[in-house]
């Protein structure tokens, strides 16, 4: 259970154009959804909380305009990269938890690689 | 302030040895909890193990351990008898509060490589 299912798993666009990334929980109902950043060797860096039927909340420093989140339903949130340049080639990877309670992980989509031409 | 460390960028191991990768953290939450996940060169992050912070024993799953030390804030894993399988990136991540809604900080990783 808890599967979280992320699509595309790779995109290659040219610059200017816009790309969206869905993020499903497949098996479970998210309220919360978040969308991170990955940079070759570095670690995941949070770009924005994702919340059910209300509007995301950015990090400091994430172009709200630039990367366009929705999160329309329970199960499903899409990151959408606007006018995309080549500094936004990225590895771009959503999670969500299936429950509350101390113990209960972030369970992650399989990320997307984009590159920008 | 970096909220979570791990002080080894890589590892080496050799197949079927243990090996303990570092974690501290930094928190002034007295309710917290520890994770972590493995993310292979494919990319997906898969969840490892947990450790609460009221959680008096150290978690087990598997070959994976925790050796976690409240007083010294901090929550290393051990993997024991090491496979091939096992090289991959490794984070610590902390949650801190219990809150549905509350996202998780991710230390820098520590790669591990398992050598035949």
């Amino acid at each position: 259970g808890a599967v979280v299912s992320q699509h595309p798993s790779r995109v290659i666009c040219k610059s200017g154009t816009s790309v969206k990334i869905e993020c499903r929980s497949l098996d479970f109902q998210a309220t919360t959804m978040f969308w991170y950043r990955q940079f070759p060797k570095q670690s995941l860096m949070l770009m924005a909380t994702s919340n059910e039927g209300s509007k995301a909340t950015y990090e400091q420093g994430v172009e709200k305009d630039k990367f366009l989140i929705n999160h329309a339903s329970l199960t499903l949130s899409t990151l959408t990269v606007t006018s995309a340049h080549p500094e936004d080639s990225s590895f771009y990877i959503c999670s969500a938890r299936d429950k509350a309670g101390e113990n209960s992980p972030l369970h992650f989509g399989n990320g997307t690689r984009l590159t920008v031409t | 302030a970096q909220k979570i460390t791990q002080t080894q960028p890589g590892m080496f191991v050799q197949e079927k040895e243990a090996v303990t990768l570092d974690c501290t953290y930094d928190t002034s939450d007295q309710s917290y909890g520890l994770f972590w996940y493995k993310q292979p060169s494919s990319g997906e992050m898969i969840f490892l193990i947990y450790q609460g912070s009221y959680d008096e024993q150290n978690a087990t799953e598997g070959r994976y351990s925790l050796n976690f030390q409240k007083a010294r804030k901090s929550a290393n894993l051990v993997i024991s008898a090491s496979q091939l399988g096992d090289s991959a990136m490794y984070f610590c991540a902390m949650r801190e509060g219990i809150n549905y809604g509350q996202n998780f900080v991710f230390g820098p990783g520590t790669r591990l490589s398992v050598l035949p």
